[in-house]
């Protein structure tokens, strides 16, 4: 099993440019999450899905779109980057919003 | 919007001490996980408390919940360099998404 892969690992955009982030999970998760990564602010949740076709905002949604149009598969968009949106971002899923969250090895994107 | 505090924010120890870091919030949550992330990876699951005043032991780590299920702390015995890595803690609300502390970045020197 691959667990969650996200790609790419790198990116750099410039400002006004789109982008999508993919994840797939192989664990026949229903619960999955966008979150992103700052130094000294932990992981902060921007979108997540209980399911298939289902998605919800986080605590930092703004400036980003998700879909879940297949249970193993996460998209996180970018429609037009801004240098805040600089970040390290993970995926992760789980069974259900109490188990473990299983992560990614993260997306490092830079926004110039 | 449920807040966690982690501290010490960084640490540097040599191998064989012990140390401890904790996890406070003045929120109530059910259930409290703790995470270690390695450099240019994502965070892994070491271990999910429950009950207030549980004790959980992970060969030398042992990690306790708070009676009032406000607040951990995380204690590593004999660190070893191997142990080296960001320390997060997640708390879980009632139907709410876990949210993450900042994170402990703990060094453990040869």
């Amino acid at each position: 099993n691959a667990g969650v892969t996200q790609t790419p690992k790198f990116r750099v955009l410039k400002t006004g440019q789109s982008m999508t982030l993919l994840c797939a999970q192989d664990m026949n998760h229903e619960y999955m999450y966008w979150y992103r990564q700052d130094p000294g602010m932990g992981l902060r949740l921007i979108h997540y899905s209980v399911g298939e076709g289902t998605t919800a905002k986080g605590e930092v949604p703004d400036g980003y779109n998700v879909s879940r149009l297949k249970k193993q598969n996460f998209l996180l968009g970018l429609e037009s980057a801004a240098p805040s949106q600089t970040s390290v971002y993970f995926c992760a899923s789980s069974y259900g919003s109490y188990n473990e969250q299983f992560f990614g090895p993260g997306t490092r994107l830079t926004v110039l | 919007t449920q807040l966690l505090e982690q501290s010490p924010q960084f640490l540097s120890i040599q191998e064989g001490e012990n140390l401890t870091v904790y996890c406070n919030s003045s929120s109530v949550f059910s259930s409290l996980q703790w995470y270690r992330q390695e450099p240019g990876e994502g965070p892994v699951l070491l271990v999910t408390v429950v009950t207030g005043g549980e004790v959980k032991k992970l060969k030398r780590l042992t990690f306790q919940f708070g009676d009032a299920r406000k607040d951990s702390s995380l204690h590593i015995t004999a660190a070893q360099p191997g142990d080296t890595g960001l320390y997060l803690c997640a708390g879980g609300g009632y139907g709410q998404n876990f949210v993450f502390g900042p994170g402990t970045r703990l060094s453990v020197l040869p």
